[in-house]
């Protein structure tokens, strides 16, 4: 058990759509970082926050917006889904900026 | 950005064998973790491991920063061991966060 936790587990959307995905860092780490995974390939960052303000960012299109929460829970948002967003959403907490990181489950999205 | 390249992509043992995964890197390092990552997608921490050698039971890693290089050594596989396994690391003042390699599938038969 990573402590971090990500909602849904599943996901089904139409292309077009928006989408909100969830997860809650373990207590005391200021520090979540989002990646997408798609099928066969390795993890991608997306972006990171650190105590709420984005602090790094990967080669994602604006639609690709986050939050993050004073009470360790952040929120991963998609505008105008296409095909191609169709992955694995992986969220991390860590202490700190630099430190390890710890992955929730997932959640599997598809765009149908 | 930092490049990250691990060796082999794929690897099929025999139970109880040994094996040596690779990961290379292109630039100085602040942070560089192992996973497992399980047929359900969850990627489970091996190690944390920016410089020197740590062990924790069958598994042991490596890593030489100043020759940009880790390895992690798996002994006595057991086919709980199948999965793939990522290298990422984080380059100091760098703005992506933990870049990860294509991974190694290692297949553990009995």
């Amino acid at each position: 058990e990573t402590g971090v936790t990500q909602s849904p587990t599943h996901l089904i959307k139409t292309r077009g759509q928006q989408v909100t995905l969830r997860c809650s860092s373990q207590s005391g780490h200021n520090t979540v970082s989002w990646y997408q995974q798609a099928l066969g390939q390795g993890p991608q960052f997306i972006f990171q926050y650190y105590r709420e303000e984005e602090n790094g960012r990967g080669n994602f299109p604006p639609r690709f917006s986050g939050l993050q929460f004073p009470n360790y829970s952040s929120e991963l948002n998609v505008n105008a889904l296409e095909l191609d967003d169709s992955a694995l959403y992986l969220c991390a907490s860590s202490l700190d900026y630099g430190y390890e990181q710890y992955f929730g489950a997932g959640t599997r999205r598809s765009v149908l | 950005g930092i490049q990250v390249e691990q060796s082999p992509p794929d690897l099929i043992l025999q139970e109880g064998a040994n094996s040596t995964l690779r990961c290379n890197f292109s630039d100085s390092v602040n942070n560089l973790q192992w996973f497992h990552q399980n047929p359900w997608g969850q990627l489970i921490n091996l190690f944390y491991i920016p410089s020197g050698t740590k062990q924790n039971g069958r598994l042991s890693a490596t890593t030489v920063a100043t020759e940009r290089y880790s390895l992690l050594y798996i002994s006595s596989s057991q086919t709980t061991d199948s999965g793939v396994y990522f290298c990422a690391v984080e380059r100091l003042g760098g703005s992506e966060k933990l870049v990860f390699g294509k991974g190694t599938k290692l297949t553990v038969n009995p």
